[in-house]
């Protein structure tokens, strides 16, 4: 079957560093996406990776490990803004994405 | 640019009333697809378009049909609602068959008593 596992919920302090980990199993492999979710509101894009290695953008990084069907999503300067749901998303052979449930993380001044 | 946008916000509706949730696009993507969302639980897909005039059935299909009659608007319609499609319903869309990023609209809360 394919499943998404991620923490349900994580806390951080306002300027730390947190690591929000995501673990993958799909019917095929064509990517793994990240999406934050603000409560009320849409999912919006973060992240995309498709070969092993870190992807950095801004206080923003994502890692993928392929063989261990493994993904983080690191947050640095954590900021008040960052409380959120993050969504781990695998792409199946049929370009459809997975989802896990999200991660809610809350930051604590 | 509006990029997607779906109405109504949120609706309450009556078991076995049918109703069409819509979405529309501005951004000429060739894909579209709509999820639910429950508390607990991933985005489920419930069916998709990768092109207008092709549909398809995503995850959890059953009571909900679409159509897509041209690129910007892809509707769902649930024919007779039951208590347990109480959800909240995202429409998305991206460039390409969903190799590339989803943007998502602002979704629909619909409760059904």
């Amino acid at each position: 079957g394919q499943n998404i596992d991620q923490p349900t919920e994580m806390t951080a302090t306002e300027g730390a560093i947190v690591q929000i980990n995501c673990t993958y199993q799909t019917s095929g492999f064509n990517g793994l996406f990240w999406y934050q979710q603000h409560a009320g509101e849409a999912p919006t894009f973060l992240s995309y990776n498709v070969l092993d290695g870190l992807e950095e953008k801004g206080r923003f990084s994502s890692f993928l490990s392929r063989s261990k069907g493994y993904s983080y999503l690191l947050l640095k300067e954590l900021q008040m803004k960052d409380s959120a749901s993050y969504l781990c998303a695998s792409m199946d052979s049929n370009y459809q994405l997975i989802w896990g449930a999200g991660t809610k993380l809350i930051i604590k001044p | 640019t509006a990029g997607i946008t779906q109405a109504p916000t949120s609706q309450i509706l009556a078991a076995g009333r049918s109703m069409t949730l819509r979405c529309t696009q501005d951004m000429r993507h060739n894909a579209m697809y709509w999820y639910r969302q429950d508390l607990g639980l991933g985005l489920r897909l419930i069916h998709y378009s990768n092109t207008a005039g092709t549909t398809g059935k995503g995850e959890v299909p059953d009571g909900y049909s679409v159509s897509r009659a041209n690129t910007d608007d892809f509707p769902l319609t649930l024919a007779s609602a039951v208590p347990s499609q109480t959800s909240v319903y995202f429409c998305a869309s991206s460039d390409k068959d969903g190799y590339n990023e989803q943007f998502f609209g602002p979704g629909t809360r619909l409760t059904v008593l």
